[in-house]
């Protein structure tokens, strides 16, 4: 099993629609999380931290369920310019043994008129 | 403030040819990490860095060194460029093993 595992996608919704992304980790230990964007050819960039209790910014919900080891991200009223690959990080910190970011794949989202 | 700055910004080279890629970081970041991304592959660590003096090997080193003199560069050499090493390369950095990354814009290297 793959350390981090995401739906590769893509997912083509309509503008307007609500989507969701999960991520799924193997290690109980791993300690924090994160949301990245990446457009095509360009650098990832930080979307949102994810905490135990849940965040949101905006049109974006962010959550962690520890007991079923996944994190997901939620895209209220989807924009044009939300089309673009999201990636999810998660670190296990010095408890966990680990110095590297894991990433995941990433899920391609695609928001269409 | 700048982050993290990646040079060149697109190169091609030929087949046997050498070269190094710079990453800076203004941060005072601790960690950095260079990632290689092909199509469809998401991204692979090659090498990475604990600290100022250190490197360690990442999933896929083979045909790359790296350097880590000064804190805030990381050097990515290619000592003979091969076709299998076309890709986008990127550079991270974060301040402490639970912080967020941050990624240089990326080098796109062709190898012909």
């Amino acid at each position: 099993r793959k350390e981090v595992e995401q739906d590769p996608g893509p997912f083509n919704v309509p503008e307007g629609a609500t989507v969701a992304f999960n991520c799924t980790y193997s290690n109980s230990a791993s300690q924090s999380f994160f949301w990245y964007r990446q457009d095509c050819r360009k650098e990832p960039k930080l979307l949102m931290s994810v905490y135990s209790s849940g965040n949101e910014d905006g049109r974006f919900t962010a959550q962690l369920n520890r007991a079923s080891q996944y994190i997901s991200l939620l895209i209220r009223d989807s924009k044009l310019s939300d089309s673009a690959t999201y990636l999810c990080v998660v670190n296990n910190g010095p408890s966990g043994g680990s110095y590297i970011p894991t990433f995941g794949r990433g899920t391609s989202l695609i928001v269409h008129p | 403030n700048a982050g993290v700055t990646q040079t060149p910004k697109f190169r091609v080279l030929k087949t046997g040819q050498s070269m190094t890629l710079l990453c800076a970081q203004d941060m005072n970041h601790e960690y950095m990490y260079w990632y290689r991304q092909d199509p469809g592959m998401g991204l692979r660590l090659i090498h990475y860095s604990v600290g100022e003096g250190t490197t360690a090997k990442g999933e896929v080193p083979d045909g790359y060194n790296v350097s880590r003199l000064k804190k805030q560069n990381f050097l990515l050499g290619l000592e003979s460029a091969a076709p299998s090493q076309t890709s986008v390369y990127f550079c991270a950095s974060r301040r402490g093993l639970n912080t967020e990354a941050f990624f240089g814009q990326g080098t796109r290297l062709t190898v012909v």
